[in-house]
């Protein structure tokens, strides 16, 4: 079975642009879960979707959002970016009911 | 608040030691507990985890955790460390409503030979 698969791998962007993300869950899995990670705050938790429907979201600004499409395939969009949005940017996958997360190999964006 | 703890941000061993990494956690739900590795440029690969049951909880790759609640504690350890266990180590608990994990700073650690 593949496991979670995040595009594209690497991107840099400026300061202001806007950028979308997108992880493809393991098959069956219905809930996705989006993580920041960056050196200094370590790693936190975006947002969770389960069946198109946002059913958790972290502490991050509005220019922070996602989507889920009813194949279970999520993406999440940064509007107006800024330097301290440069991280790694983590998506997880879960069966429905279950807590253990399987994660894909993450986005590492770059905001000049 | 509900938060995790890893006491060390390095740690160093020399390959063939025994290896103990801490982790504290505060949670107001039943906790689900969680270890994640993480070599440089890549995702999180799940360790182990406890749900219930056992305290004593084996993992993948040699290692294993025990849940201590009177002590808020879930510690990894691995009695023989390879030169390959080099990578971050992230202690994470879950549970109650909310479907999405926290996770604690990670411990790095450098292996010796």
């Amino acid at each position: 079975k593949a496991g979670v698969t995040q595009t594209p791998r690497y991107l840099i962007k400026t300061r202001g642009q806007q950028v979308t993300l997108s992880c493809s869950p393991i098959s069956g899995h219905r809930s996705v879960s989006w993580y920041q990670q960056t050196p200094g705050q370590g790693l936190q938790f975006l947002f969770e979707y389960f069946s198109e429907t946002q059913r958790n979201k972290g502490n991050f600004p509005g220019r922070f959002s996602g989507r889920q499409f009813s194949n279970s395939r999520s993406e999440m969009n940064v509007s107006t970016l800024e330097l301290g949005d440069s991280a790694l940017y983590l998506c997880a996958s879960s069966r429905t009911g279950d807590y253990e997360q399987f994660f894909g190999p993450g986005t590492r964006l770059t905001v000049l | 608040a509900q938060s995790v703890t890893q006491p060390d941000i390095h740690i160093t061993v020399s390959e063939g030691a025994s290896l103990e990494l801490r982790c504290n956690y505060s949670y107001g739900a039943t906790p689900y507990l969680f270890w994640y590795v993480q070599s440089p440029g890549q995702g999180l690969q799940l360790l182990l985890k406890y749900f219930s049951g056992d305290t004593l909880v084996q993992g993948i790759k040699g290692f294993e955790a025990e849940f201590k609640r009177s002590q808020s504690s879930f510690n990894l350890r691995k009695p023989s460390v390879h030169w390959s266990d080099a990578a971050e180590y992230f202690c994470a608990v879950g549970g109650g409503s909310q479907g999405n994990l926290i996770f604690g700073k990670g411990t790095k650690l450098s292996v010796k030979p």
